[in-house]
């Protein structure tokens, strides 16, 4: 069983941390790897997505990717309340002869003013 | 460009039902993923079509079942309704082109089943 897993939380940082999330995942043929953010209610959003060992930046957001140790993290700056929510960790795997998203469980993230 | 959409977004349907819900996939997206998002399951994929075929299939008994029109819209049907069944189900669409795997998904269908 291909899986992603994630610290369920709460993670809770005050207003203009940096919020670090993390995200481990069991198979070794990924290629892909995504963070969505879900509001309580609401369906997830994309995010940030990565497919180089690395960083990958986006305004506030740093996406981390280290493939040898099967791990990706995601880096929230300057963290704003409007911050607070769920943030799923998903990994493209090959099964069945095509790639399927599996999801974390997700990581709920308060942000204290 | 518009985004995925879903109808209807609430349905209330009693036990022993069935029901059909719908997708429309971002314009270009020819794939389309359908998932089940519960408190204690998180989000379970339930399948993937693509060009009309089902290309991907989770862990649901036969009750869900979808299709795929040649406009890429697809459908999702689930029979013989259990309370169980209440969710949020989701669906997703990815261009499926190339190396492209982003998948954006829609806003969701809550259903309850009393």
């Amino acid at each position: 069983q291909k899986e992603v897993e994630q610290n369920s939380g709460p993670l809770s940082v005050p207003e203009g941390a940096i919020a670090s999330l993390n995200c481990t995942y069991s198979d070794r043929g990924s290629q892909s790897f995504f963070w969505y953010r879900q509001y309580s209610g609401k369906s997830p959003e994309l995010i940030m997505f990565i497919y180089s060992n690395g960083d990958k930046e986006d305004g506030r957001f740093t996406a981390q990717l280290n493939k040898a140790s099967q791990y990706v993290s995601l880096l929230i700056r300057d963290s704003q309340p409007s911050d607070s929510a769920t943030y799923l960790c998903a990994v493209n795997s090959f099964s069945g002869g095509y790639n399927k998203l599996i999801f974390g469980a997700g990581t709920r993230l308060a942000v204290h003013p | 460009k518009a985004g995925v959409t879903q109808t209807p977004r609430y349905l209330i349907k009693t036990r022993g039902q069935q029901v059909t819900l719908s997708c429309s996939p971002i314009s270009g997206h020819r794939s389309v993923s359908w998932y089940q998002q519960t408190p204690g399951q998180g989000l379970q994929f339930l399948f993937e079509y693509f060009s009309e075929t089902q290309r991907n299939k989770g862990n649901f008994p036969g009750r869900f079942s979808g299709r795929q029109f040649s406009n890429s819209r697809s459908e999702m049907n689930v029979s013989t309704l259990e309370l169980g069944d209440s969710a949020l189900y989701l669906c997703a669409s990815r261009a499926a082109s190339g190396g492209d795997y982003e998948q954006y998904f829609g806003p969701g269908t809550r259903l309850t089943v009393t």
